[in-house]
């Protein structure tokens, strides 16, 4: 099955410096990859998701790669912001909206 | 929008005791419902899928008669944990896919944490 590896685990940087999180996954069949992120004592929230057919996307501050050959993709942020604090989950799926596989996940901390 | 609720956002009870918790998509119809554990500071664990009418499908190692699950609405979803155990103290979470969205995420619920005493 499906094996979602993420990294690194922790993550601190700087008010306004940029921050990558990167996973690797095993099914090359997997043709869906979102980022959730979670705030202490919530639910994840979608911030980004990108397809199989597609080697980036970006949504204002926030863009994801995906590299299909070597299996791994990576979530960016750039400008942190310190609400930007909290663990961020990257997920694969080989069947879209089904069958997500998640990472351990990353806490990120945005000092200010 | 897509938004998912639960209730309750958090539920202590005694062991030995079942404690129902209800996954709602307030504004979309849900084909399929996902239910989720997550122990602290770890990633979500799927325990089982359920599509609206038919009996869940349960991961490996999810006991199907101690988490039951019925999904009698395509905007309703319930998980029961029969005879709650302290070991079963978790944070539950719900997601849904929109029905007639064949390429569509999951969107999450808020989450229910239950503490068994």
């Amino acid at each position: 099955g499906e094996n979602v590896e993420q990294h690194p685990s922790t993550l601190s940087v700087q008010e306004g410096d940029s921050a990558v999180i990167k996973c690797t996954y095993s099914d090359s069949a997997s043709n869906y990859f979102p980022w959730y992120k979670q705030e202490l004592g919530k639910g994840p929230q979608l911030i980004i998701d990108i397809r199989s057919n597609v080697g980036e996307k970006k949504d204002q501050r926030i863009a994801v790669t995906l590299n299909k050959t070597a299996k791994h993709f990576s979530l960016h942020i750039t400008e942190t912001q310190p609400e930007d604090s909290a663990v961020y989950f990257c997920a694969a799926s080989e069947n879209y909206g089904q069958n997500f596989v998640f990472g351990p996940g990353t806490r990120l901390s945005v000092l200010p | 929008g897509a938004v998912v609720s639960q209730h309750p956002s958090r539920v202590i009870c005694k062991s030995g005791t079942s404690v129902k918790i209800e996954c709602r998509s307030l504004d979309f119809q849900a084909t399929t419902m996902f239910w989720y554990r997550q122990f602290p500071k770890q990633s979500l664990m799927l325990m089982a899928t359920s599509n609206e009418g038919s009996k869940a499908t349960y991961e490996q190692g999810v006991e199907k008669d101690k988490f039951l699950i019925n999904h009698a609405s395509l905007t309703l979803s319930t998980l029961t944990v029969t005879s709650a155990h302290p070991e079963d103290s978790s944070f539950y979470i719900c997601s849904a896919n929109k029905r007639g969205s064949l390429q569509e995420t999951q969107y999450f619920g808020p989450g229910t944490r239950l503490l068994v005493l």
